[in-house]
């Protein structure tokens, strides 16, 4: 299994560009998640999905936008990138989440992402 | 809500030196904890977990995390560390009905 695999790596956008960061997952899980990293901040949740139709939000969402047509892909868009976006960003995915949460996420190997 | 502190930003150790991570939660009822460890330039990838049982859990590469409720912890340790632990090490907190909850992470640099 290749996990979680991420594209691209590593993307610099202008202020006002757009762009989709594409995540997949071959294990068969059903959730998946978006989170982001900044130094010394952790990881933020931006949206979740329990399975292929259902989205929702976390704690950062504002600024992105999200879709799930298939269990084994979770898109991740930017409409209007902005400075505040430079972070990168991490797919991860498991097989439950909320009801189990003994359960281990596996993540991806990220998007570091610059808005200039 | 639940919140995840580490209290140690950036350490720095000599090889053979003994490790402690410190990680405190915040939140009453039954929690499951974690352990996530990112090495230079690449994804995170899972330490050690606790959902129930010993508080003593053992992980990969010879790490060991203690659960104390009474204290809201959940100290990660390892007796003597090696140059290949320079990582950036995550404590996260998970309950039912909630989402994975990390902390803001520790930088572990380990000189040869």
């Amino acid at each position: 299994n290749a996990g979680v695999t991420q594209t691209p790596k590593f993307r610099i956008l202008k202020i006002g560009q757009s762009m989709t960061l594409q995540c997949t997952q071959d294990m068969n899980h059903n959730y998946m998640y978006w989170y982001r990293q900044d130094p010394g901040m952790g990881l933020k949740l931006i949206y979740y999905s329990v399975g292929a139709g259902i989205t929702d939000k976390g704690e950062v969402p504002n600024g992105y936008n999200v879709s799930r047509s298939t269990t084994e892909d979770f898109p991740l868009r930017l409409e209007l990138a902005a400075p505040s976006q430079t972070s990168v960003y991490f797919c991860a995915s498991s097989y439950s989440g909320i009801e189990k949460p003994q359960e281990t996420q596996y993540f991806g190997p990220g998007t570091r992402l610059l808005v200039l | 809500a639940q919140s995840v502190s580490q209290h140690n930003h950036h350490v720095i150790l000599s090889e053979a030196a003994s490790l402690e991570l410190g990680c405190n939660y915040s939140y009453g009822g039954t929690v499951n904890l974690f352990w996530y460890v990112q090495y230079p330039g690449q994804h995170l990838q899972l330490l050690l977990k606790y959902f129930s049982g010993d508080p003593l859990v053992k992980g990969i590469k010879g790490f060991e995390a203690e659960f104390i409720k009474s204290k809201f912890s959940f100290n990660l340790r390892k007796p003597s560390v090696q140059w290949s632990d320079t990582a950036e090490y995550f404590c996260a907190v998970h309950n039912a009905g909630n989402m994975l909850t990390f902390g803001g992470g520790t930088r572990l640099m380990v000189k040869p």
